[in-house]
């Protein structure tokens, strides 16, 4: 089993719409939790952190639930420019932070 | 701008040489990260290092792969004796508290 595991998609969906995106992980020590957006031939950017309450940041909300181990990504009214790829980021108890293979939305006019 | 700067940006290499790559990340990253990432794929985790101290290397790199961060500043991933499969781009982040800052990569094509 991968320790971060991801929904490759791809998600194509009209400008407007509303999309989600779940993750799960498999080491229940797990601490800190990121969503990084990723553009064709670019470097992975951090979009947001995730915390435990849950939080957001304009159109996109992240959840967290340790006990499922699942994290999810929600974007609103989504726009041409959301189109990417999208990693779900664990940081596993001791530092090593790791990759979900990503999940490519297109969002289309 | 991340503050993680790579060089170079591009490599192209014939089998079996060897290849070495740097990455300077600030000064506040205590941490430092090599990824290897092929298209479709998200990013492999390879090794870390927390100031110069190399914390873990990846069961999946090979003997090949050597990696240093000499007084805990810049990073440097060598790989000797390439092969096709290598190919692929390297990238280096640097983290400060929890959040991790990517530089631009660097390309590697072995022919």
């Amino acid at each position: 089993r991968k320790e971060v595991e991801q929904d490759p998609g791809p998600f194509n969906v009209p400008e407007g719409a509303t999309v989600a995106f779940n993750c799960t992980y498999s080491n229940s020590a797990s601490q800190s939790f990121f969503w990084y957006r990723q553009d064709c031939r670019k470097e992975p950017k951090l979009l947001m952190s995730v915390y435990s309450s849950g939080n957001e940041d304009g159109r996109f909300t992240a959840q967290l639930n340790r006990a499922s181990q699942y994290i999810s990504l929600l974007i609103r009214d989504s726009k041409l420019s959301d189109s990417a790829t999208y990693l779900c980021v664990v940081n596993l108890q001791g530092g090593k932070l790791i990759f979900g293979q990503g999940t490519e939305l297109s969002v289309k006019p | 701008d991340t503050g993680v700067s790579q060089d170079p940006r591009h490599k192209i290499t014939k089998r079996g040489q060897n290849v070495t790559f740097r990455c300077d990340p600030i000064s506040e990253h205590n941490r430092l990260y090599w990824y290897r990432q092929t298209l479709g794929q998200g990013p492999e985790f390879l090794t870390y290092f927390q100031n110069e101290a190399q914390l873990e290397k990846s069961r999946l790199l090979s003997d090949r792969f050597s990696a240093e961060r000499p007084k805990g500043s810049f990073s440097t991933l060598e790989i000797q004796r390439t092969e096709q499969g290598d190919s692929a781009m390297y990238l280096c982040a640097g983290q400060v508290n929890t959040e991790a800052f990517f530089g631009q990569g660097t390309r590697l094509t072995v022919v």
